[in-house]
């Protein structure tokens, strides 16, 4: 069983929708959980945290259940902009210096005109 | 802008040849690296831990005399590729944790074809 989980999609959407994705992970240990975004042949970019308690960015809310182990990241009203590939990433350390971060296979979101 | 610089963006070689891979965090001192390896349509998978002054951390299936990682700055980690082959084909991307806010950032990546 891998690490992260994601459904890879893709997930085609018209604009002004709202999308949601899904992730499960396996370590129970696992403390610190983002969301993460990936443009083709680009680096991750920091899209947000994850907190116990859930949190929201402008379009974007994310939320944890730890109980199931499963994180979830909402988009609403898509812009065309958003299309791209969302890695959800946790880590194995709570604010360790390492840090180590273990990736998902990416969701890939195509938001149609 | 960048806040970790990686060179080269892309880079192409023959099978046999070495290539060698650096990351610079800009405006700041990262004293450690992480490298990682990007397949086409995977995720991401850690390769090391590059820790400045000291020998790098591998994980677990990684070549530690294939992929030789030097960290002999604050500011400068490489990673050269050794006696490349054409499965060694992939994107590598560093990544430093910044100073104060614990964030990771990325390199740009570099995109390696190996003929």
């Amino acid at each position: 069983r891998k690490e992260v989980e994601q459904d890879p999609g893709p997930f085609n959407v018209p604009e002004g929708a709202t999308v949601a994705f899904n992730c499960t992970y396996s370590n129970s240990a696992s403390q610190s959980f983002f969301w993460y975004r990936q443009d083709c042949r680009k680096e991750p970019k920091l899209l947000m945290s994850v907190y116990s308690s859930g949190n929201e960015d402008g379009r974007f809310t994310a939320q944890l259940n730890r109980a199931s182990q499963y994180i979830s990241l909402l988009i609403r009203d898509s812009k065309l902009s958003d299309s791209a590939t969302y890695l959800c990433v946790v880590t194995d350390l709570y604010g360790g210096a390492t840090n180590k971060l273990i990736f998902g296979t990416g969701t890939l979101l195509a938001v149609q005109p | 802008g960048a806040v970790v610089s990686q060179h080269p963006s892309r880079v192409i070689c023959k099978s046999g040849t070495s290539v060698k891979i650096e990351c610079r965090s800009l405006d700041f001192q990262a004293t450690t690296m992480f490298w990682y390896r990007q397949f086409p349509k995977q995720s991401l998978m850690l390769m090391a831990t590059s820790n400045e002054g000291s020998k790098a951390t591998y994980e677990q299936g990684v070549e530690k005399d294939k992929f030789l990682i030097n960290h002999a700055s604050l500011t400068l980690s490489t990673l050269t590729v050794t006696s490349a082959h054409p499965e060694d084909s992939s994107f590598y991307i560093c990544s430093a944790k910044g100073h104060y806010t614990g964030e990771l950032f990325f390199g740009e990546g570099s995109r390696l074809t190996v003929l």
